[in-house]
């Protein structure tokens, strides 16, 4: 199975939070990444954190780390049609490998 | 240019061809990585280049698959024999260091093989 789990989909009205979760099982991660990935382009990093913080806030992003249960999440306040995309959660090995999850299809609605 | 290129950006084989796919990282990166990803599914890690080192070569799948870098910049990625199997977008991400700094991402090849 996998090392880093994230639900599949996610359909949010537009204006509304967004919240996306994910839970990962190397316990000696560093850093833990969000990434972007819009139709037909690459990989856009959105944010990270250290593993010794508990939340990060970049303007309308929060990414909330609890590293005793291994869960990170990133909520998206007040959703546009632009946030639209496939969001991934990704774990650093101490190399700087990352290990992805499968991502998580955002839907929004207007 | 200012980000990862790759190319191509599309390719389409037949089965039982060779292919290689280019990826130029920013100029100064001295990490490199290649991921494949699959309809539907997360980022499979291949291989990673850190300077001079020897490659991480572990996530290869199968001895069809080999890699190249020349130094700090142009990195190729080769699958011979393709097989349907093979058909993923392959992205390429480099980095300024290698522990633990973001990466940057290209915008993949899309392969396909019939």
């Amino acid at each position: 199975g996998e090392d880093v789990e994230q639900s599949l989909f996610l359909s949010v009205r537009e204006g509304d939070s967004s919240v996306i979760n994910c839970t990962y099982t190397d316990s000696s991660s560093t850093y833990l990444y969000w990434y972007k990935q819009e139709p037909g382009a690459g990989l856009q990093l959105l944010t990270y954190i250290f593993s010794n913080m508990d939340m990060k806030q970049d303007q309308r992003l929060t990414v909330l780390l609890n590293k005793k249960d291994k869960h990170l999440s990133l909520r998206i306040a007040d959703t546009q049609t632009g946030d639209s995309a496939i969001y991934f959660c990704a774990e650093a090995d101490s190399w700087g490998k990352l290990q992805f999850g499968a991502g998580t299809q955002v839907v929004v609605t207007p | 240019g200012a980000g990862v290129s790759q190319s191509p950006s599309n390719k389409v084989t037949e089965k039982g061809k060779d292919v290689e796919l280019r990826c130029d990282p920013i100029s100064g990166h001295t990490a490199l990585y290649w991921y494949r990803q699959r309809l539907g599914q997360g980022l499979e890690f291949l291989i990673y280049f850190q300077g001079n080192s020897a490659p991480d070569k572990s996530g290869l799948p199968s001895d069809r698959f080999s890699a190249e870098r020349t130094g700090e910049s142009v990195s190729t990625l080769t699958i011979q024999r393709t097989q349907q199997e093979d058909s993923a977008v392959y992205l390429c991400a480099s980095s300024p260091h290698s522990t633990n700094e973001k990466l940057f991402f290209g915008s993949g090849t899309q392969l396909s093989v019939l």
